[in-house]
């Protein structure tokens, strides 16, 4: 059974700090998702991450996926308040090539 | 373009009602997906069409049944609903398997 875990769960920085948020997942995948929701509101997809060894940036954050360690990261660079939501990772289960197994999520807090 | 639309938005069920949730998406997507979010469990997969005419099981699909109608639309029914299934849920799309997927608003259903 595919596990994705999430570490940490809780993050709550000041603003301008960098910090790292990890997604390990425990069977073999070439595919990560990352997906950010404010609260009370829908999934956003943010990177999506297919071969081992990628990188994606996008403003402050940045994702990379080392599929032979099966980690994902997901990088803050110093941090503003309007990045406050959670972030799941999400591995694609099996060989649907369709179902995902998401983390429980991070959430993050972003204060002055 | 809307994306992926929703409804109800809102419902609550007495035990042993039955209900029918709506998702319809303009995109042109080939996939479609269910999920429902309870705290701390990050997203569930219940049940995922990888294109028209076909439907999967996910995570967890017990007490819960699919329609992919046409290419735009796939409802989620519960048959009788049970205080174990109060959750909300969100319908998602993707144009195929390895494409990032787009959320609907969500529909927070509540059984009493």
């Amino acid at each position: 059974e595919l596990k994705v875990e999430q570490n940490p769960l809780f993050l709550s920085m000041q603003e301008g700090k960098n910090y790292t948020i990890y997604c390990n997942y425990s069977t073999t995948s070439d595919r990560l998702y990352w997906y950010r929701q404010d609260p009370g509101k829908s999934l956003e997809s943010l990177f999506v991450l297919l071969s081992n060894g990628a990188v994606k940036q996008e403003g402050r954050l940045m994702a990379s996926l080392d599929t032979k360690a099966r980690l994902s990261t997901l990088h803050i660079t110093a941090a503003v308040h309007d990045l406050s939501a959670t972030y799941f990772c999400a591995v694609e289960v099996g060989n649907s090539g369709y179902a995902l197994n998401f983390g429980k999520g991070t959430s993050l807090l972003v204060t002055p | 373009n809307a994306g992926v639309t929703q409804t109800p938005k809102f419902q609550v069920l007495k035990t042993g009602q039955s209900m029918t949730l709506q998702c319809a998406q303009d995109m042109n997507h080939n996939s479609m997906y269910w999920y429902r979010q309870d705290p701390g469990m990050g997203l569930r997969l219940i049940y995922y069409s990888a294109s028209e005419g076909t439907t999967d099981k996910g995570e967890v699909p017990n007490g819960y049944n699919v329609s992919r109608l046409n290419k735009r639309e796939f409802s989620l029914r519960l048959e009788s609903a049970a205080p174990s299934q109060t959750s909300v849920y969100f319908c998602a799309s993707s144009l195929d398997a390895i494409y990032e997927q787009y959320f609907g608003p969500g529909t927070r259903l509540t059984v009493t």
